[in-house]
């Protein structure tokens, strides 16, 4: 079956970076892109991002532009995302998800609780 | 940039019909996509392209799309279908945008 499986949690200091995990399996990776959603502590869900499997193209969302970088690595079809400059309003689930940009996601992985305190 | 716009509440009854509805722009002119998500767990995709469900889910859920209102409709609530619901869609100018979720009550 087609599955997502991410990195464990991360506690990181303000003004660290943090880069999390997602192993594809079940499917040819690069037939799709993976999108990054964040979600922080009781809110709604913030897409960050989609990255071509296919071809690394990607699209960040405008308010992470600078700040964040996904990559993938088909050998292992593996996506990554990296986070620099950490904020406490970092502080989130970070989820991946598979998708065509523009498109709906499905399915999703199982979440990386990302913590950003000093 | 583009809003998304839903209630924060839903409560319904076991066996009767849950409407949610995701409001925006001409929104009709977009697909929509829609997420269950239950506490502590990931989102899952049960309507996509307005009206399309995904293998598994239930025909319980559908949806529709016109005008200003996109509309997840759950029949039948059970119990199980307490979450949080969020719409979807993909922007020009905006990107992709999610509603701010509806978190729905079955009482």
């Amino acid at each position: 079956q087609v599955q997502l499986v991410q990195s464990g949690a991360e506690v990181k200091k303000p003004g660290a970076s943090v880069k999390v995990s997602c192993k594809a399996s079940g499917y040819t990776f690069t037939s799709y892109g993976i999108s990054w959603v964040r979600q922080a502590p009781g809110q709604g869900l913030e897409w960050m991002g989609w990255i071509s499997a296919y071809n690394g193209n990607t699209n960040y969302a405008q308010k992470l532009q600078g700040r964040v970088t996904m990559t993938t690595d088909t050998s292992t079809s593996t996506a990554y995302m990296e986070l620099r400059s950490l904020r406490s309003d970092d502080t989130a689930v970070y989820y991946c998800a598979r998708g065509v940009l523009k498109d709906w996601f499905d399915p999703w992985g199982q979440g990386t609780l990302v913590t950003v305190s000093s | 940039s583009y809003v998304l716009t839903q209630p924060p509440s839903v409560s319904v009854a076991p066996g009767k019909t849950a409407r949610i509805t995701c409001g925006g722009n001409n929104i009709g002119s977009k697909s929509v996509h829609w997420y269950q998500q239950k506490p502590g767990q990931a989102p899952v995709l049960v309507i996509y392209y307005d009206s399309d469900r995904p293998s598994g889910i239930p025909e319980r859920f559908s949806g529709s799309n016109s005008g200003n209102t996109a509309t997840l409709t759950i029949s039948r609530v059970e119990a199980g279908d307490e979450a949080d619901y969020y719409c979807q869609v993909w922007d020009s100018s905006s990107d992709l945008v999610f509603g701010g979720g509806t978190k729905l009550t079955v009482l």
